[in-house]
């Protein structure tokens, strides 16, 4: 497709279960962002990748939460131990280049945490 | 305390009618960025500004950086229902990157 795309678009987890959250970015993007966006706010930034580096994972709230891209494409948003506080938009966003500010982002991931 | 301050919070006006939503921060940007998300949907941008004074017009979406760029407004004359949506403004943090940091975003409804 054209754009960037996420799935699942939605997902329901009881609290204590592990989900992963995929993101097929725009081909030939060397930037990957995921951000979270709870309800009522802006989105907030967790992590960047620039190809299949992790080069900042300083929005990662916890532990809990790990992302990879380990060809440098698709990127997988891990989360264990889901708690409450998880509820949440994931959104992942591409760019073409490294210093872009044009980001791209997908329709998101809706995580709702029972 | 946010970064960037967006106001009103929420704007429910009617069709035809004009209105302006504003962003600001005690900081000052090399430039910043306008997006709407629609439900359900990631933001989409609408404009970058990057120049103190600049003004930018998009149909009929009018952007201004303020002349000290820390703050910014989005004026849209004659709403029409399909302007309905979350408009976010946003800076980048460069550090060999380009991060976004968001406002908590204006969620405007125009009605019929």
């Amino acid at each position: 497709g054209a754009g960037v795309s996420q799935s699942p678009r939605y997902k329901v987890a009881k609290r204590g279960q592990d989900v992963a959250l995929r993101c097929d970015p725009i081909s030939g993007h060397v930037s990957l962002f995921w951000y979270q966006q709870a309800l009522g706010q802006g989105p907030e930034f967790l992590t960047y990748f620039q190809n299949e580096a992790q080069l900042d994972k300083s929005g990662l709230p916890s532990d809990r939460f790990f992302a990879e891209r380990p060809e440098g494409s698709v990127s997988t948003l891990k989360i264990q131990r889901t708690q409450q506080e998880d509820s949440a938009v994931y959104l992942c966003a591409s760019s073409l280049v490294l210093s872009s500010g044009n980001q791209f982002f997908g329709p998101g991931t809706r995580l709702t945490v029972l | 305390t946010q970064l960037l301050e967006q106001s009103p919070q929420f704007l429910s006006i009617q069709e035809g009618e004009n209105l302006t939503v504003y962003c600001n921060s005690s900081s000052v940007f090399s430039s910043l960025q306008w997006y709407r998300q629609e439900p359900g949907e990631g933001p989409v941008l609408l404009v970058t500004v990057v120049t103190g004074g600049e003004v930018k017009k998009l149909k009929r979406l009018t952007f201004q950086f303020g002349d000290a760029r820390k703050d910014s407004s989005l004026h849209i004359t004659a709403a029409q229902t399909g302007d309905t949506g979350l408009y976010l403004c946003a800076v980048l943090v460069s550090g060999g990157y380009n991060k976004l940091i968001f406002g908590a975003g204006t969620r405007l409804a125009v009605h019929p």
